[in-house]
């Protein structure tokens, strides 16, 4: 069974401070895809990015960052110099790919992250 | 170059009543998969729709719910005889293929609000 978990259910941070944002999984699948979703207020989901599980390599683009770690079955999502706008609910979420099946994500339950000025 | 389509946006419907939801996927895109998303939980995969086949349904409650995605038009997610539980928002997404390196992207959702 895939599973995967965001502890955090809310972080509040002052604009300007970076932020991560946790996310471990669990799944018995060698190969696998892993992903991050922004919800913003509005109510729409976002994609911000896939990583395969052959890739362990950090990505960055622009203030995100992730950092994909096999041994501990996490894929953590950091934001450098938040901004206001950063405010939304993040779900992290691995795809279950089944040869003729599709491609079902699971989900966290998401983080909610509150960035004030 | 649209993105998913999805209406309405909100609905509202009385107990019993039947709520139909609609998902146009992007252009080009022949995969549909829809999740449902309850009060304060992530997003709970529901069906996976190819044009008119169901492929997956392994998430879709066993009673009153039912899908389809037609040759010709939109994804159709049908409730039938709605209760309070029901309610919560709908999202559809689509991709360009099944594998697993086709991005599933989504819609804005629908919020159903059983009264």
């Amino acid at each position: 069974a895939q599973k995967v978990t965001q502890a955090q259910t809310e972080i509040s941070v002052v604009e300007k401070e970076d932020v991560t944002l946790d996310c471990v999984y669990e799944t018995r699948d060698t190969t696998y895809y892993l992903f991050w979703y922004k919800q913003p207020p509005s109510g729409e989901l976002v994609f911000l990015i896939r990583r395969n599980s052959f890739d362990e390599q950090n990505e960055i683009s622009g203030r995100y960052s992730w950092n994909f770690q096999k041994s501990t079955s996490s894929f953590n999502f950091t934001i450098t110099a938040s901004q206001v706008v950063d405010s939304a609910v993040y779900f992290c979420a691995l795809s279950n790919y089944e040869t003729g099946g599709g491609n079902k994500l699971t989900f966290g339950t998401g983080t909610q992250l509150k960035v004030e000025l | 170059n649209a993105g998913v389509m999805q209406n309405p946006r909100h609905l509202v419907r009385r107990r019993g009543q039947e709520a139909r939801l609609r998902c146009s996927p992007m252009k080009g895109h022949s995969h549909v998969y829809w999740y449902r998303q309850l009060p304060e939980e992530g997003l709970k995969f529901m069906v996976y729709l190819q044009k008119e086949n169901i492929i997956d349904e392994s998430g879709m409650p066993k009673e009153r719910f039912s899908a389809e995605f037609p040759k010709e038009g939109p994804s159709i997610l049908r409730i039938q005889q709605v209760v309070r539980g029901d309610s919560a928002a709908y999202f559809c997404a689509s991709s360009r293929g099944q594998g697993a390196t086709d991005t599933q992207y989504f819609g804005p959702g629908t919020r159903l609000t059983v009264l």
